[in-house]
Parts: structure tokens; sequence; C-alpha cells
């Protein structure tokens, strides 16, 4: 079973820059998340898909990041500016959906590692 | 607002020994805990998951435990190997939301 997929792995940028990322999910997960993940911290949850709508994304700085995933499959996280602080690896992840125990795992991807010059 | 801690930060312990890595959180309420293994700039591998209603879970050589009324869970790791080394990261979903909130995780240095 192929995993959860991103691309690129490394982006460097300059500041007040736009960037995208892309998240292909494992085949059949309705969840989708993007994490923020700072240097020597547990990621932080940006967002979350369930299908192609958004259960939560109270933490996701809305006056420059985005987010959406068309039909429900892959999604793309966009930071427009971009601020130093933004220097982060972000990841993906997906699961399953229902209440038995194999749906609740997540699955990561390797993650973009992005730089804000 | 659940808040997830890791105690230690960083461990070194050398091969063949055995090992134990604390998860504290502070809402009981959850829903499950998964332990994760992260290789320096690489993403989070899925080691184990406890839902609520479980005490222990075992994969191997790793165990991991709940006690959801005293918020806490340990992973033990027994007879460790250098391939061990890694960082170690808890990660908790509640039962208001669906989302997990992850612990800063411990970094392991198994040494030969």
């Amino acid at each position: 079973e192929a995993g959860v997929a991103q691309s690129p792995r490394y982006k460097i940028i300059e500041k007040r820059q736009s960037v995208a990322f892309w998240c292909n999910p494992i085949s059949g997960h309705a969840t989708l998340y993007w994490y923020q993940q700072i240097l020597g911290q547990g990621p932080k949850l940006l967002i979350q898909f369930q299908n192609n709508g958004v259960v939560d994304d109270s933490q996701l700085p809305k006056d420059r990041f985005s987010a959406e995933r068309l039909k429900g499959v892959d999604s793309t996280l966009k930071i427009q500016p971009a601020k130093l602080e933004d220097s982060a690896v972000y990841l993906c992840a997906s699961s399953g959906s229902g209440r038995a125990r194999r749906y609740n795992e997540q699955f990561f991807g390797p993650g973009t590692r992005l730089t804000v010059l | 607002k659940q808040e997830v801690t890791q105690i230690p930060a960083a461990l070194s312990v050398p091969e063949g020994e055995n090992l134990v890595l604390n998860c504290s959180f502070t809402d009981s309420a959850i829903y499950n805990l998964q332990w994760f293994r992260q290789d320096p700039g690489k993403g989070l591998t899925s080691l184990l998951l406890i839902q609520s209603s479980q005490r222990e879970q075992t994969s191997g050589r790793l165990n991991a435990s709940l006690d959801k009324s005293s918020g806490r869970s340990t992973l033990y790791i027994a007879a460790s190997q250098p391939g061990d080394s890694a960082t170690y990261l808890c990660a908790v979903r509640d039962n208001y939301g669906q989302n997990f909130v992850f612990g800063p995780g411990t970094r392991l240095s198994a040494l030969p």
C-alpha cells in the first residue's frame, strides 16, 4: 500500500514570497491533516479535512495560510506572503474514518522542509 | 485545552538496556493515544496506538501502557539497539475534537 506522498521535499524562499505544498493521502483515507513542525517541537495541527470539508482550522493563520482539498483526495497548503517564522517542516497525514481501531491511526508523509530567508 | 509533555527531553542508553519513555497529558478525556518515531529529516512513523478503553499495546520489543486517570502513558523499549536512536513522540486525541495534540518528543540515543 502506498504511503502519504508530499512534494516538494525542500523549499527555500525569501520572505514575502508565496509557496505551495502538495499532499496525496493514502488511497481511501477520508481524513487529511496538515501539521507545522518547528525544529525541536512536536507537530502542531494547522488544518484537518474530512473528505473535502474542513473539520478544524482553529490554529491556521488565515491571514497568510490557506488550504484546500478538492474532490476529497489531494490537498494543497499555501502560504502567502511567507514570514521568517514560517520556517518549519510541513507534514501531511491521513487516516481512515469510522470507530474501529484501524481507522484511528494517522499515517504521515515525509514532510516538506521550508526555509524562509 | 489539552497539553502534552514528555520527559526526559533527551536520553542516552547503552545498547542492550531496557528503557522507559514518559508522556503526560492534562485532560484525561481522551479518545486514544498514539506513539510515533521520527528519524532526523523524516516524517513520523506510527509505532503503537492505544484506545482509551485499553491499558496497553505491544509490538515486538515495544510496549505502551495507558493510565487515563493519572494522565500518563509510558513506552517501554526492551533491549535497545543503535537503530532505535530517533525522537519518540506521543500524541493524544481528545473526545471533544478530532485532532491530535503532540508532545515535544524525547530524543533517544542508543549507544553501541
